[in-house]
This record gives C-alpha cells, sequence and structure tokens, in this order.
C-alpha cells in the first residue's frame, strides 16, 4: 500500500528565512500526484501546491516550491522569505490513478519566529 | 461563494448516542469523501463517494456510515459513537480529485 512519510515532526525558521519540509512516499505506480496541504490554527485545510508525477518540472506558488525527486520518491517543499501567516501544520498528500483515497503524511508543525 | 459546509463545528456526545455530522457543498463535485484527523496519523479517509449513490469504504470505515441520496450532501453517521471515535472530522469535495480536495472547516468530535 501506498504511504507517505513526513520525517520531521517539527521544523522552526526565523522570519524571511528559508526553510524546507521534507517527504517521501512509497509507491510502484508511475502516474501520480502529490499535494502540500496547509493547516494553520483555524484548522482549514489549504491546498498549497500540487505536483503532477509525469512533470518533471517542479510547481511553484510564488514563494511556495517543490523539489520532486521521482526516483527517489521525494517531495519537498521550499517556503522562501517565511511569514509569520506561515505558521501551520504542513500535510504532504499522494494520489495515484487506481486509489480512490488521497493518502497523507503524519504532518509537519511549522513555527516561525519573528 | 464555492465551499464545503459541515456542521456542527464542535460536539461533545456520550457513548452510544448516535449522531450526524452533515456535509454540504456549492461545486456540483462529484467527488465527496470524510476523513479523520488524529495527532500523529494524519488524515485517514472513512469512506468516500464518487457520485450519488455510489459510496465505498476507506481505510477505516468501521464504525461509520454514509449516505449520497444528492449530489450536494455527503453526511457521516456514527450509528454508536465510542470515545476512540473521539476526533476531528473532515469532508472534502472535488470535480476531480487529481486536482486536490476542498475542505470543510472540521468537525472536532469527543465521545465520553
Amino acid at each position: 500500500a501506498q504511504t507517505v512519510t513526513q520525517s520531521q515532526p517539527e521544523m522552526s525558521v526565523q522570519e524571511a528565512e528559508t526553510v524546507t519540509l521534507s517527504c517521501t512516499y512509497d509507491t510502484s505506480e508511475s502516474d501520480y500526484y502529490l499535494f502540500w496541504y496547509k493547516q494553520p490554527p483555524s484548522r482549514q485545510m489549504i491546498l498549497v501546491i500540487r505536483q503532477e508525477a509525469y512533470k518533471q518540472q517542479n510547481a511553484t506558488e510564488n514563494r511556495f516550491s517543490v523539489n520532486f525527486q521521482k526516483a527517489a520518491k521525494s517531495f519537498s517543499l521550499k517556503i522562501s522569505d517565511s511569514q509569520l501567516g506561515d505558521a501551520a501544520m504542513y500535510f504532504c498528500a499522494y494520489r495515484s490513478l487506481g486509489l480512490n483515497d488521497m493518502r497523507f503524511g503524519a504532518g509537519t508543525r511549522l513555527t516561525v519566529k519573528p | 461563494e464555492a465551499q464545503v459546509t459541515q456542521n456542527p463545528r464542535y460536539l461533545i456526545t456520550v457513548t452510544g448516542k448516535k449522531l450526524t455530522v452533515t456535509c454540504s457543498q456549492n461545486m456540483n463535485h462529484e467527488y465527496m469523501s470524510w476523513y479523520r484527523q488524529d495527532p500523529g496519523l494524519g488524515l485517514r479517509q472513512i469512506y468516500y463517494s464518487m457520485n450519488v449513490e455510489v459510496t465505498d469504504k476507506g481505510d477505516v470505515p468501521e464504525g461509520y456510515k454514509v449516505s449520497r441520496k444528492e449530489k450536494r450532501n455527503f453526511p457521516l453517521i456514527l450509528e454508536s459513537p465510542s470515545p476512540n471515535q473521539t476526533s476531528l472530522y473532515f469532508c472534502a469535495s472535488s470535480l476531480d480529485p487529481f486536482y486536490g480536495y476542498t475542505f470543510g472547516s472540521g468537525t472536532r468530535l469527543t465521545v465520553v
């Protein structure tokens, strides 16, 4: 079964600095999608960024970008110029073509220090 | 405003007392899912639905029921809640899951 692993339960970053959150996944599929979701204290789940496995180019959304390494099954999230509002729980998620489920990692709690 | 509406936001109940958590979306999405979130475990799928009258079990369906009689509504039913169902629950919908889900605001359920 596909699994998603986030090895960093907690991370912290200084405001305006850059931080990278790690995510690895296990799959035998060749086509799939990967996501990063943000969950602030309001607990709302917010889609941050999405990557299609067949695309080699890494996705970017403003200050958020990913480093997608398909062979290594790695999907890290880089947050540049960190802001106080970036403080949240971040979840990595995976979905394959044949799976009626989006599988989530356990999450990484990001603290932003002023 | 396009959204997924979940109610109630908070619920405290006693063991064995049937309850329903409602979920409604106004985006005409075909796909809907229920997840539970527990510390250290992330989100785990309870049930999903690909269309009206089409539902299937996710990873943790025991103790839960769902129905999809209308496209917009996907209620989660706990016939006889137990303390191990204390959790944060999310409803989510998508036109196509490949584009990610839109989530409701969550329901914090406590079963005593």
